[in-house]
């Protein structure tokens, strides 16, 4: 069966360091891989997908996930945290041949100044 | 466009209660789904929907009904709600499939059962 584990709860980093956001899968097959963050009160929003291609994958707001085959990882990064990236974040896994997605626990990232 | 927008945002039930959560899209999307989210467990999949008239149940479908006659709605229903059935509900509808088109979610309704 499909499935992601995002093996942190919560993420600290400090302003203008490099953030990491883990994100290991385990799937039959192709993986198909997506990020997903929300921000206080608020819905989830795409950031970024991984289909095929280019194992660096860009999205939206400054953030890229590396896709890792090896490794069986997909872990989401940005070079220069902001404060306003706070958020929770979500790794997601296509659920086999179907139209719906599996989303892991989620990882708290806290940015501070 | 308004997007994804759910009703009510907030509501407070009795166990036994029932309840029903609208969820409605302006973006001409044929896939709709409700989740459920709790802590420490993520986001989980309740119910969708691939086009007008059609439902299909996710992974924890027990204790919902939903139905999707139009295809810009796509309503939750509790028939006898449950205190576990307290936790914030999503809606998230697409254009195609969830992997092949980004999921647009709603701001969420907090429902809690005593």
């Amino acid at each position: 069966a499909q499935s992601v584990a995002q093996p942190e709860d919560q993420v600290n980093v400090a302003e203008g360091n490099p953030l990491t956001v883990k994100c290991t899968y385990s799937v039959s097959g192709n993986p198909y891989l997506f990020w997903y963050v929300q921000y206080p009160n608020r819905g989830l929003q795409f950031l970024l997908k991984y289909i095929t291609g280019d194992n660096l994958v860009k999205g939206s707001y400054g953030f890229e996930a590396e896709f890792n085959k090896s490794q069986t990882s997909f872990h989401l990064k940005k070079p220069s945290a902001l404060v306003s990236d706070s958020a929770l974040y979500f790794c997601a896994v296509r659920e086999g041949n179907t139209d719906k997605l599996i989303f892991g626990t989620g990882t708290r990232l806290q940015v501070f100044p | 466009n308004a997007g994804v927008t759910q009703t009510p945002k907030f509501r407070v039930l009795k166990t036994g209660q029932s309840m029903t959560l609208l969820c409605a899209q302006d973006m001409n999307h044929e896939y709709m789904y409700w989740y459920r989210q709790d802590p420490g467990m993520g986001l989980r999949l309740i119910h969708y929907s691939v086009g007008e008239g059609t439902t299909a149940k996710g992974e924890v479908p027990d204790g919902y009904n939903v139905s999707r006659l139009k295809k810009q709605n796509f309503l939750l229903g509790l028939e006898s709600a449950a205190p576990s059935q307290t936790s914030v509900y999503f809606c998230a509808s697409s254009l195609r499939g969830a992997f092949t088109d980004t999921q647009y979610f709603g701001p969420g309704t907090r429902l809690t059962v005593l």
